[in-house]
Protein backbone atom coordinates (compact mmCIF):
# COMPACT_ATOMS: atom_id res chain seq x y z
CA UNK A 1 0.00 0.00 0.00
CA UNK A 2 1.37 3.51 -0.80
CA UNK A 3 -0.70 5.96 1.29
CA UNK A 4 0.51 8.04 3.97
CA UNK A 5 1.64 6.22 6.74
CA UNK A 6 2.21 7.68 10.20
CA UNK A 7 4.28 6.32 13.32
CA UNK A 8 3.54 5.70 16.21
CA UNK A 9 -0.33 5.34 16.22
CA UNK A 10 -0.60 5.47 19.57
CA UNK A 11 2.12 7.46 22.12
CA UNK A 12 1.27 7.93 26.07
CA UNK A 13 3.62 10.42 27.80
CA UNK A 14 4.14 11.95 30.73
CA UNK A 15 3.35 15.92 30.98
CA UNK A 16 6.33 18.10 30.23
CA UNK A 17 8.12 15.01 27.99
CA UNK A 18 9.17 15.45 24.67
CA UNK A 19 7.67 13.56 22.18
CA UNK A 20 8.27 13.01 18.31
CA UNK A 21 5.97 11.69 15.58
CA UNK A 22 6.57 10.52 12.00
CA UNK A 23 4.65 10.77 8.67
CA UNK A 24 5.89 9.12 5.33
CA UNK A 25 3.65 10.95 2.30
CA UNK A 26 2.41 9.26 -0.82
CA UNK A 27 6.00 9.22 -2.61
CA UNK A 28 4.84 11.77 -5.17
CA UNK A 29 3.67 13.87 -3.18
CA UNK A 30 5.35 17.34 -2.61
CA UNK A 31 3.43 18.76 -0.06
CA UNK A 32 2.78 17.48 3.35
CA UNK A 33 0.51 18.91 5.85
CA UNK A 34 0.00 18.47 9.72
CA UNK A 35 -3.09 18.65 11.29
CA UNK A 36 -4.51 18.26 15.54
CA UNK A 37 -7.98 16.64 16.04
CA UNK A 38 -9.55 16.98 19.00
CA UNK A 39 -13.12 14.63 20.14
CA UNK A 40 -16.06 16.08 18.32
CA UNK A 41 -14.36 18.42 16.24
CA UNK A 42 -13.00 18.40 12.62
CA UNK A 43 -9.06 19.07 11.70
CA UNK A 44 -7.45 21.61 12.31
CA UNK A 45 -4.36 23.19 10.21
CA UNK A 46 -1.02 23.27 11.71
CA UNK A 47 1.79 23.53 9.64
CA UNK A 48 2.50 22.63 5.96
CA UNK A 49 5.85 21.85 3.79
CA UNK A 50 6.12 22.33 -0.07
CA UNK A 51 9.58 19.61 -0.61
CA UNK A 52 11.65 20.91 2.24
CA UNK A 53 10.34 24.73 2.66
CA UNK A 54 7.92 25.29 5.77
CA UNK A 55 5.91 27.82 4.22
CA UNK A 56 2.94 28.73 6.56
CA UNK A 57 2.26 27.51 10.17
CA UNK A 58 -0.89 28.11 12.38
CA UNK A 59 -1.34 30.23 15.30
CA UNK A 60 -2.52 27.15 16.92
CA UNK A 61 1.24 26.17 16.33
CA UNK A 62 2.98 27.51 19.83
CA UNK A 63 6.62 27.70 19.93
CA UNK A 64 6.44 23.75 21.30
CA UNK A 65 5.67 22.70 18.36
CA UNK A 66 8.12 22.24 15.86
CA UNK A 67 7.67 20.32 12.20
CA UNK A 68 11.18 19.46 9.65
CA UNK A 69 10.95 17.75 6.27
CA UNK A 70 14.54 17.59 6.08
CA UNK A 71 14.93 16.47 2.98
CA UNK A 72 11.65 17.01 1.19
CA UNK A 73 10.43 13.31 2.04
CA UNK A 74 9.16 12.07 5.20
CA UNK A 75 8.28 14.70 7.93
CA UNK A 76 8.40 15.03 11.89
CA UNK A 77 6.54 16.71 14.52
CA UNK A 78 8.18 17.68 18.31
CA UNK A 79 6.02 18.55 20.79
CA UNK A 80 8.27 20.02 23.64
CA UNK A 81 7.76 20.03 27.59
CA UNK A 82 3.95 18.54 26.11
CA UNK A 83 0.62 18.99 28.45
CA UNK A 84 -2.43 18.14 29.02
CA UNK A 85 -3.61 19.93 26.00
CA UNK A 86 -1.64 18.70 23.89
CA UNK A 87 -3.73 15.17 24.03
CA UNK A 88 -5.00 14.76 20.07
CA UNK A 89 -5.06 13.08 17.41
CA UNK A 90 -2.52 13.85 15.15
CA UNK A 91 -2.83 13.62 11.31
CA UNK A 92 -0.59 14.00 8.25
CA UNK A 93 -2.22 14.42 5.01
CA UNK A 94 0.31 14.69 1.59
CA UNK A 95 -1.10 16.21 -1.94
CA UNK A 96 0.81 16.98 -5.04
CA UNK A 97 1.95 20.44 -5.79
CA UNK A 98 -1.63 23.12 -6.85
CA UNK A 99 -3.76 20.11 -6.41
CA UNK A 100 -6.52 20.38 -3.87
CA UNK A 101 -7.16 16.80 -3.19
CA UNK A 102 -5.48 15.51 0.50
CA UNK A 103 -5.06 12.62 1.30
CA UNK A 104 -4.55 11.70 5.18
CA UNK A 105 -3.08 9.15 6.91
CA UNK A 106 -3.94 6.82 9.88
CA UNK A 107 -3.11 9.88 12.51
CA UNK A 108 -0.87 9.23 15.54
CA UNK A 109 -2.87 9.43 19.07
CA UNK A 110 -1.21 11.33 21.69
CA UNK A 111 -2.44 10.96 25.39
CA UNK A 112 -0.75 13.21 27.62
CA UNK A 113 -0.76 11.49 31.46
CA UNK B 1 -10.80 33.60 7.78
CA UNK B 2 -13.26 30.92 7.06
CA UNK B 3 -15.50 30.06 8.88
CA UNK B 4 -17.53 26.30 8.02
CA UNK B 5 -20.74 25.44 10.08
CA UNK B 6 -21.47 21.82 9.34
CA UNK B 7 -25.24 20.52 10.61
CA UNK B 8 -26.52 18.07 11.92
CA UNK B 9 -24.16 17.07 14.26
CA UNK B 10 -26.30 13.96 14.88
CA UNK B 11 -27.97 11.63 12.01
CA UNK B 12 -29.43 8.30 12.57
CA UNK B 13 -31.58 6.41 9.70
CA UNK B 14 -32.66 3.04 8.51
CA UNK B 15 -30.86 1.07 5.95
CA UNK B 16 -32.05 1.98 2.63
CA UNK B 17 -32.96 5.54 3.23
CA UNK B 18 -31.08 9.08 2.36
CA UNK B 19 -29.12 11.07 4.53
CA UNK B 20 -28.25 14.61 3.69
CA UNK B 21 -25.94 16.66 5.58
CA UNK B 22 -25.37 20.24 5.17
CA UNK B 23 -22.67 22.75 5.29
CA UNK B 24 -21.99 26.73 5.10
CA UNK B 25 -19.04 28.38 4.55
CA UNK B 26 -18.26 32.76 5.19
CA UNK B 27 -15.52 33.20 2.76
CA UNK B 28 -16.97 33.94 -0.77
CA UNK B 29 -13.61 33.39 -2.52
CA UNK B 30 -13.12 29.75 -1.26
CA UNK B 31 -13.82 27.37 -4.92
CA UNK B 32 -13.01 23.78 -3.15
CA UNK B 33 -15.36 21.72 -1.58
CA UNK B 34 -14.23 18.20 -0.01
CA UNK B 35 -15.96 15.62 1.75
CA UNK B 36 -14.77 13.45 3.73
CA UNK B 37 -15.11 10.32 5.58
CA UNK B 38 -13.89 9.29 8.97
CA UNK B 39 -14.15 5.85 10.24
CA UNK B 40 -13.34 4.66 14.22
CA UNK B 41 -9.34 4.90 14.70
CA UNK B 42 -8.72 5.96 11.38
CA UNK B 43 -7.76 9.30 9.03
CA UNK B 44 -10.24 11.18 7.48
CA UNK B 45 -10.71 9.76 3.44
CA UNK B 46 -11.82 12.00 0.91
CA UNK B 47 -15.14 10.57 -1.07
CA UNK B 48 -16.12 13.38 -2.95
CA UNK B 49 -15.50 16.66 -4.19
CA UNK B 50 -17.21 19.62 -6.31
CA UNK B 51 -15.73 22.87 -7.35
CA UNK B 52 -16.97 26.58 -7.36
CA UNK B 53 -17.73 26.14 -11.33
CA UNK B 54 -20.15 23.39 -10.22
CA UNK B 55 -23.20 23.06 -9.04
CA UNK B 56 -23.29 19.01 -8.75
CA UNK B 57 -21.72 15.84 -8.78
CA UNK B 58 -22.04 12.25 -8.58
CA UNK B 59 -20.39 9.27 -7.88
CA UNK B 60 -22.71 6.44 -7.49
CA UNK B 61 -24.88 6.86 -4.16
CA UNK B 62 -23.22 9.85 -3.32
CA UNK B 63 -24.21 13.34 -4.39
CA UNK B 64 -22.57 16.98 -3.84
CA UNK B 65 -24.50 20.29 -4.35
CA UNK B 66 -22.81 23.87 -4.28
CA UNK B 67 -24.55 27.12 -3.90
CA UNK B 68 -22.47 29.70 -4.12
CA UNK B 69 -24.98 32.01 -4.10
CA UNK B 70 -25.98 30.95 -0.90
CA UNK B 71 -22.42 30.09 0.09
CA UNK B 72 -23.59 26.58 1.09
CA UNK B 73 -23.22 22.84 0.05
CA UNK B 74 -24.72 19.39 0.99
CA UNK B 75 -23.35 15.78 0.68
CA UNK B 76 -26.55 12.91 -0.12
CA UNK B 77 -25.88 10.04 0.03
CA UNK B 78 -28.68 7.94 -0.84
CA UNK B 79 -29.74 3.74 -0.38
CA UNK B 80 -27.65 4.28 3.23
CA UNK B 81 -26.51 0.84 4.23
CA UNK B 82 -24.41 0.00 7.61
CA UNK B 83 -21.19 0.48 6.03
CA UNK B 84 -22.14 4.19 5.64
CA UNK B 85 -21.93 4.82 9.37
CA UNK B 86 -19.01 7.28 10.16
CA UNK B 87 -18.22 10.60 10.79
CA UNK B 88 -18.26 12.76 7.44
CA UNK B 89 -16.57 16.45 7.37
CA UNK B 90 -17.21 18.69 4.99
CA UNK B 91 -14.45 21.36 4.18
CA UNK B 92 -13.52 24.71 2.44
CA UNK B 93 -10.64 26.04 0.82
CA UNK B 94 -9.28 28.36 -1.67
CA UNK B 95 -7.25 26.83 -4.69
CA UNK B 96 -5.58 28.60 -7.46
CA UNK B 97 -3.30 31.64 -7.61
CA UNK B 98 -2.94 32.89 -4.56
CA UNK B 99 -4.86 29.98 -2.63
CA UNK B 100 -3.83 28.23 -0.13
CA UNK B 101 -5.10 25.28 -0.55
CA UNK B 102 -5.34 24.67 3.53
CA UNK B 103 -8.82 23.48 3.92
CA UNK B 104 -11.38 24.72 7.14
CA UNK B 105 -13.43 21.64 8.29
CA UNK B 106 -16.72 22.07 9.65
CA UNK B 107 -17.10 19.97 13.05
CA UNK B 108 -18.61 16.56 11.42
CA UNK B 109 -22.05 15.03 10.92
CA UNK B 110 -21.85 11.24 12.84
CA UNK B 111 -23.79 8.92 10.42
CA UNK B 112 -25.62 5.84 11.52
CA UNK B 113 -27.44 3.77 9.33
CA UNK B 114 -29.32 0.88 11.57
CA UNK B 115 -30.18 -2.28 9.79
Amino acid sequence: DTGVSQNPRHKITKRGQNVTFRCDPISEHNRLYWYRQTLGQGPEFLTYFQNEAQLEKSRLLSDRFSAERPKGSFSTLEIQRTEQGDSAMYLCASSLFIRDEQYFGPGTRLTVT
Amino acid sequence: GENVEQHPSTLSVQEGDSAVIKCTYSDSASNYFPWYKQELGKGPQLIIDIRSNVGEKKDQRIAVTLNKTAKHFSLHITETQPEDSAVYFCAASKSGAGGSYIPTFGRGTSLIVHP
